[in-house]
């Protein structure tokens, strides 16, 4: 199976702020990394797929990067909603394993 | 609208058995992968099954392979996941989630759409 880290497991930031996070794969994925921010009582939402792709109706302040085995998720000025705990996925193969999560608090 | 809507859910014995079911509306299901993911009590999140669009492709994570069963029935719209031999660490609020992609074999899934979920206490 495919192991996913993610870094760091919290961080702490201002409203205005660029935020930026880690995912690790233990082995080559290519390009196959998705991104969820889920926010209490709520279902994840899918922000980015296929390691860069923006999903439909998310803000441009979020980008994706990275191949093989590291990725970074980019928040270029933190917005209050955006304040939420993001998990990173492998689609590579199964078990389509997440990664433990970032959890983006206020400063 | 695209919606999943989780029931089955609530409080059993370890040992016993327990039938989830997703019921899905607003796109054609039959042409999607379907899967369950769950998040135990303040943990992260946790792929579970998944299945093709003809259920011809089906997966399992390891912590719950041999006791859950995963099927759909494309007739009625809807997901099922059935699992037995419940220990208390399957306690967790699982999810149906949809695969993006058309015709999706359980490679390279994407979850677009997430239903609410519905919490499963595993608890003598």
């Amino acid at each position: 199976d495919i192991q996913m880290t993610q870094s760091p497991s919290s961080l702490s930031a201002s409203v205005g702020d660029r935020v930026t996070m880690t995912c690790r794969a233990s082995q080559s994925i290519s390009r196959y990394l998705n991104w969820y921010q889920e926010k209490p009582g709520k279902a994840p939402k899918l922000l980015i797929y296929d390691a860069s792709s923006l999903q439909s109706g998310v803000p441009s302040r979020f980008s994706g990067s990275g191949s093989g085995t590291d990725f970074t998720l980019t928040i270029s000025s933190l917005q209050p909603e955006d304040f939420a705990t993001y998990y990173c996925q492998q689609s590579y193969s199964t078990p389509h394993d997440f990664g433990g999560g970032t959890k983006v608090e206020i400063k | 609208e695209v919606q999943l809507v989780e029931s089955g859910g609530g409080l059993v014995q370890p040992g016993r058995s327990l039938r989830l079911s997703c019921a899905a509306s607003g796109f054609t299901f039959d042409d999607y992968a379907m899967h369950w993911v769950r998040q135990a009590p303040g943990k992260g999140l946790e792929w579970v099954s998944g299945i093709s669009w003809n259920s011809g492709s089906i997966g399992y994570a390891d912590s719950v392979k041999g006791r859950f069963s995963i099927s759909r029935d494309n007739a009625k719209n809807s997901l099922f996941l059935q699992m037995s031999s419940l220990r208390t660490e399957d306690t967790a609020l699982y999810y149906c989630a949809k695969d993006m992609y058309r015709y999706g074999l359980l490679l390279h899934d994407v979850f677009d759409i997430w239903g609410q979920g519905t919490m499963v206490t595993v608890s003598s």
